[in-house]
């Protein structure tokens, strides 16, 4: 089964610095697909950034980044010039790419930013 | 378009109450899911339901069923309420359930905070 992990159960960050939140996960699957979620005080979940597993090419969207590394299993998220906005909980997903298997999540960094 | 919407969005039960929390998407998507999301545990998934007409357990599925009463609503019930279902209850929606070609994400409504006396 896969598992996903994300080894940091809190992080903080000042403003306007940078932080880079870790996962990492189990599979035995060629290709498939990565996402990190956004999980601010309001609850809603937000999707941040995704990623397939064939593509070589780090995702990013705005100030938001990948470090996508698959031999090692590796889907770091980096956040640039933090924003108090960006407190919150991270969490970071696993779909395989083909079958009935569903998103299996993380437990979640939750980040705080340091004005 | 309101995407994924969840009633009622806080609720309070009695040990051995039942409650049915209802969940709706517009976005003509044909997979949907019932997520619970504990401290520490991050999101763990109840049923889901790969298109209208099925329904699956997931991971934690005892305790709770589902209806997929047609293409847009997904409902889960409580039949008998405990303290250990006291959780933020997700509903989340996807275009399809496995897409080789397309990332099919997940859309999830605002949550429904249940406490269980």
């Amino acid at each position: 089964a896969q598992t996903v992990t994300q080894s940091q159960p809190e992080m903080s960050v000042q403003e306007a610095e940078t932080v880079t939140l870790s996962c990492t996960y189990d599979t035995s699957e060629s290709d498939y697909y990565l996402f990190w979620y956004k999980q601010p005080p309001s609850r809603q979940m937000i999707l941040v950034i995704r990623q397939e597993a064939y593509k070589q090419q780090n995702a990013t969207e705005n100030r938001f980044s990948v470090n996508f590394q698959k031999a090692a299993k590796s889907f770091s998220l980096k956040i640039s010039d933090s924003q108090l906005g960006d407190a919150a909980m991270y969490f970071c997903a696993y779909r395989r790419k083909s079958g009935n298997t569903p998103l299996v999540f993380g437990k979640g960094t939750r980040l705080s930013v340091i004005a | 378009n309101a995407g994924v919407t969840q009633t009622p969005k806080f609720q309070v039960l009695k040990t051995g109450q039942s409650m049915t929390l209802q969940c709706a998407q517009d976005m003509n998507h044909n997979s949907m899911y019932w997520y619970r999301q504990d401290p520490g545990m991050g999101l763990r998934l109840i049923y889901y339901s790969a298109s209208e007409g099925t329904t699956d357990k997931g991971e934690v599925p005892n305790g709770y069923n589902v209806s997929r009463l047609n293409k847009r609503e997904f409902s889960l019930r409580l039949e008998s309420a405990a303290p250990s279902q006291t959780s933020v209850y997700f509903c989340a929606s996807s275009e399809a359930w496995a897409s080789l070609d397309s990332y099919n994400e997940q859309f999830f409504g605002p949550g429904t905070r249940l406490t269980v006396l």
